[in-house]
C-alpha cells in the first residue's frame, strides 16, 4: 500500500518570501502521479500542480513549482512570492497510473499562514 | 460549466440513524469519488464508481454504501451511524477513472453525529 507523510503540520511565511512544504511518499510501482492540493478555509480542495513520475523535469505553474526526488521518494513544493490568498492546508497526495482507479492517498495536510 | 456540488452542507444526526449525502459530478465526467476527512486530517477514500458501478472500495465497513446514477451523480448512504463518523465528506469528479484527468473536488457535507 502507498503511503504519503506530510511531517510539519504547520509553517509560516511572510508575504512576497518563498517557503518550501515538504512530502514524502511510500511505493513500491515506479509509475504514478503526485499532486499537491489546496484546501482554504472556505473548503473547497482545489489542485494546485500535478507531477508525473515518469517525467524527469520538475512541473511549474506560476508561482508553484516542486522538486521531485524519484530516488529519494520526496516531493516538495516552493511558493514564490507568497501572497495573503495562499493561506490555506495543503495536501500531498499520490495516485497509481496503472492501477484499477483513480484513488487519491492523500498526506495529513500542513497549514500555511501567511504574515503580512 | 457547473462545478461539483454537494448537499446537504451541513447535517446533524444521533448515533444509530441512517444518513444520505448527494453528489453531482461536472458536466462530462462519469466516474466520482467520495472521500471522508476527519478534523485536521487528509481525506480517506472511501469508494469509487465509475459508470454507475463501484469501482474500487477504501478501508470502510459495509455500512457505508453509495449509488451511481445515469446522470452520474451519485450518492453516499451511511448506516448505524457512529459518532467516528463525524467528518467532512468529499466527492469528486473525474472525465475517466484512468489517464491524466483532474479530479474536481465538491465543498462537501460537514456531518456532525451526536
Amino acid at each position: 500500500a502507498q503511503t504519503v507523510t506530510q511531517s510539519q503540520p504547520e509553517m509560516s511565511v511572510q508575504e512576497a518570501e518563498t517557503v518550501t512544504l515538504s512530502c514524502t511518499y511510500d511505493t513500491s510501482e515506479s509509475d504514478y502521479y503526485l499532486f499537491w492540493y489546496k484546501q482554504p478555509p472556505s473548503r473547497q480542495m482545489i489542485l494546485v500542480i500535478r507531477q508525473e513520475a515518469y517525467k524527469q523535469q520538475n512541473a511549474t505553474e506560476n508561482r508553484f513549482s516542486v522538486n521531485f526526488q524519484k530516488a529519494a521518494k520526496s516531493f516538495s513544493l516552493k511558493i514564490s512570492d507568497s501572497q495573503l490568498g495562499d493561506a490555506a492546508m495543503y495536501f500531498c497526495a499520490y495516485r497509481s497510473r496503472t492501477g484499477a482507479n483513480s484513488k487519491l492517498t492523500f498526506g495529513k495536510g500542513i497549514t500555511l499562514s501567511v504574515r503580512p | 460549466e457547473t462545478g461539483v456540488t454537494q448537499s446537504p452542507t451541513h447535517l446533524i444526526k444521533t448515533r444509530g440513524q441512517q444518513v444520505t449525502l448527494r453528489c453531482s459530478s461536472q458536466s462530462g465526467h462519469n466516474t466520482v469519488s467520495w472521500y471522508q476527512q476527519a478534523l485536521g486530517q487528509g481525506p480517506q477514500f472511501i469508494f469509487q464508481y465509475y459508470r454507475e458501478e463501484e469501482n474500487g472500495r477504501g478501508n470502510f465497513p459495509p455500512r457505508f454504501s453509495g449509488l451511481q446514477f445515469p446522470n452520474y451523480s451519485s450518492e453516499l448512504n451511511v448506516n448505524a451511524l457512529e459518532l467516528d463518523d463525524s467528518a467532512l465528506y468529499l466527492c469528486a469528479s473525474s472525465r475517466e477513472t484512468s489517464g491524466p484527468y483532474e479530479q474536481y473536488f465538491g465543498p462537501g457535507t460537514r456531518l456532525t453525529v451526536t
